[in-house]
């Protein structure tokens, strides 16, 4: 049963928009939730993060909004760039454990 | 400062086999954590090491299993390769205080035959 779900595997959104990756998890005992973003033969990097207490992060071209309520969290990237095209993965942690998303892959056209 | 370095970065084995991955931390991080990645799972926790004792650990078989060294170091070993071992190995280390984020390496690319 998977605790951390992104049910778009895919996303392809014109240079310039705004892309805006999902997830939602089930266990409300996560308290803290991180966006990494891979490319191709690399590990994951670090994009922004967010705790429980908190219902956006904004970090440059990132925003994170946090629906508690609805177990929902969003990932805004505004304006998209070709750059940006990589796999994003969600990820959420409580005291013991972090928990990946399958990740979905976005490509940003020119 | 350094990034998390692994070793091998490829590596090819056939089933029935035994292979040791490498992980070195960034300097000063006691936490490291290992995770496999495959295009149908995703990114799926193995085990996390803190000070030299493993502190958490996924849902893998006993095949699948690590240490770490006392600088920090970690190595996973998979013991009797199945086809289905194939994946992308990647390690990340962190200070190993709560919420801190976790830096990945490169990753290791296994393919078992």
């Amino acid at each position: 049963d998977q605790q951390v779900k992104q049910n778009s595997p895919s996303l392809s959104v014109q240079e310039g928009r705004i892309s805006i990756l999902n997830c939602d998890y089930t266990n409300s005992m996560f308290d803290y939730f991180l966006w990494y973003k891979k490319y191709p033969a690399e590990g994951p990097t670090f994009l922004i993060s967010i705790s429980s207490i908190k219902d956006k992060n904004e970090d440059g071209r990132f925003t994170v909004f946090l629906n508690k309520s609805a177990k929902h969290l969003s990932l805004h990237i505004v304006p998209s760039q070709p750059g940006d095209s990589a796999v994003y993965f969600c990820a959420a942690t409580s005291y013991d454990k972090v928990i990946f998303g399958p990740g979905t892959s976005l490509s940003v056209i020119p | 400062k350094a990034g998390v370095t692994q070793t091998p970065r490829y590596l090819i084995k056939t089933r029935g086999q035994q292979v040791t991955l490498s992980c070195s931390p960034i300097s000063g991080h006691r936490s490291v954590s290992w995770y496999q990645q495959t295009p149908g799972q995703g990114l799926q926790f193995l085990f996390e090491y803190f000070s030299e004792t493993q502190r958490n650990k996924g849902n893998f078989p006993g095949r699948f299993s690590g240490r770490q060294f006392s600088n920090s170091r970690s190595e996973m070993n998979v013991s009797t390769l199945e086809l289905g071992d194939s994946a992308l190995y990647l390690c990340a280390s962190s200070s190993g205080q709560y919420q801190e984020t976790q830096y990945f390496g490169p990753g290791t690319r296994l393919l078992v035959l």
